[in-house]
């Protein structure tokens, strides 16, 4: 059964800390791996990654794609309190397009 | 057209009633999905149209729900005798579906509340 898997569940830090966030997954006929945050509506894009090793930046966070070891990071770099959401990891998986999500992280950052 | 629109946002039903929901993608998206998220957890698929027909179903819909999407334009998911587990936000998401660029558009979803 298809898997994606997101490590930690929740995460509390303060303003200026720097975040991993972890994505692993177990899919067949994967296509692509996406990011998104979360706050309390719709999920917005953050990123979409396809090939390995390439890093995808924007502003203060990063992503990057390991295809061989079936895991993702998303790196968020001095830390503010309006990144406090939730971030999900998601798979397209197969000729369909739907998407695999994983639980999501909390991610919490205090003043 | 300005995104992904979701009517109604909030639901609240008793138990036992019916109930539909109704999204209207991005006109020139010929690729719509059906989400549900629950409290602490991330969406699940619930199913997929390319234009008019139904490609496919997740197993965690029920013979209870049901999805439309006629003419390949809006799409309705109705749920029949709603129970308290199908409290949840039910997300919609379009996509023209170009190879390698599965970059998706949610609406702002329905929350339903089932008492």
């Amino acid at each position: 059964e298809d898997k994606v898997v997101q490590s930690p569940l929740s995460l509390v830090v303060h303003e200026g800390d720097t975040v991993t966030l972890n994505c692993s997954y177990e899919v067949t006929n994967f296509r692509s791996l996406l990011w998104y945050k979360q706050e309390k509506k719709a999920p917005t894009f953050l990123f979409m990654l396809t090939s390995s090793g390439i890093e995808k930046k924007s502003g203060r966070l990063s992503s990057i794609l390991d295809k061989k070891e079936l895991f993702s990071i998303l790196n968020i770099t001095a830390t503010q309190t309006g990144d406090s959401a939730i971030y999900l990891c998601a798979v397209v998986s197969g000729n369909t397009g739907k998407l695999i999500f994983g639980q999501g992280t909390t991610l919490q950052v205090k003043p | 057209d300005t995104g992904v629109s979701q009517d109604p946002r909030h639901k609240i039903t008793k138990r036992g009633q019916n109930v539909t929901f109704r999204c209207d993608p991005i006109s020139e998206h010929n690729r719509l999905y059906w989400y549900r998220q629950t409290l602490g957890q991330g969406p699940e698929f619930l199913t997929y149209f390319q234009n008019e027909a139904q490609l496919e179903k997740s197993r965690l819909l029920s013979d209870r729900f049901s999805a439309e999407r006629p003419k390949g334009s809006f799409s309705t998911l109705e749920i029949q005798r709603t129970e308290q587990g199908d409290s949840a936000m039910y997300l919609c998401a379009s996509s023209t579906g170009t190879a390698y660029n599965y970059g998706y558009t949610f609406g702002s979803g329905t929350r339903l509340t089932v008492v």
